[in-house]
């Protein structure tokens, strides 16, 4: 169990560009889930895949935004046309079932997107 | 629509005595509460939670209490120690398959030696 892992760390990208974000969750983890983070706030919700399947995607992802889930394992998130307002730390968790079930989501340390 | 709020953006404590982070929930249709920690340039880590059906949960140092008819979530750290120095958040869950967490703004807790 080595973790949840994002690449890259940190990404500084010119506003109008496109960035792509790589997750890989801890290994047969089923759940995958994308939040972003902006400073003093808490880890907002993004995005939810269950397998290969795409369940459910919050206002927050507007159609700039595009995540896949692949076979079932890594993950990417993708931002078209970035603007400044998309500067923020975007986290990846996962977790082998349900949160009732008693296994809480486990976060990656997240990719760090500066928009100049 | 802030459905967890973290009131206190800061708490500093002494060294060896007890630590309480509280969180405020607006949603009755969370039933599962959760505690992260989060250290700088690492993501949150998960530390302790609770059922809606329970009131009280305790592992360690760490106790977590609910009090559903005020809606109100603490966590108790005691005794507080220097490594606990990190920011804080509660977070819940309601029913919906996707069962994805809502976060409060976080509390940055300082102890001091």
């Amino acid at each position: 169990d080595t973790g949840v892992s994002q690449n890259p760390r940190h990404k500084i990208t010119k506003r109008g560009q496109n960035v792509t974000f790589r997750c890989d969750p801890i290994s047969e983890h089923n759940r995958l889930y994308w939040y972003r983070q902006t400073l003093g706030q808490g880890p907002e919700f993004l995005t939810y895949f269950q397998n290969e399947a795409q369940l459910e995607k919050s206002r927050l992802l507007s159609d700039r935004f595009s995540a896949e889930r692949p076979k079932g394992s890594f993950s990417t998130l993708e931002i078209q046309r970035t603007e400044q307002g998309d500067s923020a730390m975007y986290l990846c968790a996962s977790s082998p079932d349900g949160i009732l079930q008693g296994s809480p989501l486990h976060f990656g340390n997240g990719t760090r997107l500066t928009v100049t | 629509d802030q459905q967890a709020k973290q009131n206190s953006p800061s708490l500093s404590v002494q060294e060896g005595r007890i630590s309480i982070l509280n969180c405020d929930y607006t949603n009755s249709m969370f039933d599962y509460f959760l505690w992260y920690k989060k250290y700088p340039a690492e993501g949150p880590t998960f530390l302790i939670s609770i059922s809606s059906i329970k009131d009280k949960n305790e592992d360690g140092r760490f106790t977590v209490f609910l009090n559903k008819s005020a809606k109100h979530l603490s966590l108790h750290i005691v005794p507080s120690q220097p490594g606990d120095s990190a920011v804080y958040f509660c977070a819940a869950s309601g029913r919906g398959s996707a069962r994805q967490l809502t976060f409060g703004s976080g509390t940055q807790l300082t102890v001091l030696p």
